[in-house]
């Protein structure tokens, strides 16, 4: 198992420029999640889906859009790249009924 | 207000010392449950442990035990024997109801560990 895969880990765009983050997973986890982390402030969720069809907002999901057309991938979307959306991105996944998420490598994106 | 306050920025231990991270948090939630992530320097996220608020003992897991004292609202990580290895960032997490369709954990701001040979 690979369990939860990102791509790409660094990723420099400019402003309003739009690019998908990607991310995996192979373990039949029906939950998968976004966050961010920035400096100092922990990880906060921008979206969340609990099955194929199935997606919510989370804390921070402006500027972000997200699909989820297969139990195994969930893409984010930044449509208009922003400098406050620079930050490291983690995507996580669990099984329903069990506690703990698994977290993939993470994406760095600046934005100038 | 903070759900989840962890006070101590950073913190420096003896390697084989055990040591104790504190956590408080906040809810009105009778279901909840606590994490302990940790984040070494290579950035991965890595589970911990995890405690129910139903939960009756204490959880532990290898050298990590969560000391849960509900009253006082804290979730305090030890880590007995510590190593090198250990040096880290560690978050504290909650998330309030079940874990049935509720994807939102809450993370501290961390504690920064480091282990001194």
């Amino acid at each position: 198992n690979a369990g939860v895969t990102q791509t790409p880990k660094f990723q420099v765009l400019k402003t309003g420029q739009s690019m998908t983050l990607q991310c995996a997973q192979d373990m039949n986890h029906e939950y998968m999640s976004w966050y961010r982390q920035d400096p100092g402030m922990g990880l906060r969720l921008i979206h969340y889906s609990v099955g194929a069809g199935i997606t919510d907002q989370g804390e921070v999901p402006n500027g972000y859009n997200v699909s989820r057309s297969t139990t195994e991938d969930f893409p984010l979307r930044l449509l208009s790249a922003a400098p406050s959306q620079t930050s490291v991105y983690f995507c996580a996944s669990r099984l329903p009924g069990r506690a703990e998420q698994y977290f993939g490598p993470g994406t760095r994106l600046t934005v100038t | 207000a903070q759900k989840i306050t962890q006070t101590q920025p950073g913190m420096f231990v003896q390697e084989k010392e055990a040591v104790t991270l504190d956590c408080t948090y906040d809810t009105s939630d009778p279901s909840y449950g606590l994490f302990w992530y940790k984040q070494p320097s290579s950035g991965e996220m890595i589970f911990l442990i995890y405690q129910g608020s139903y939960d009756q003992q204490n959880a532990t897991e290898g050298r990590y035990s969560l000391n849960f004292q509900k009253a006082r609202k804290s979730a305090n990580l030890v880590i007995s024997a510590s190593q090198l290895g250990d040096s880290a960032m560690y978050f504290c997490a909650m998330r309030e109801g079940t874990n049935f369709g509720n994807e939102k954990l809450t993370f501290g701001t961390g504690t920064r560990l480091t282990i001194i040979p």
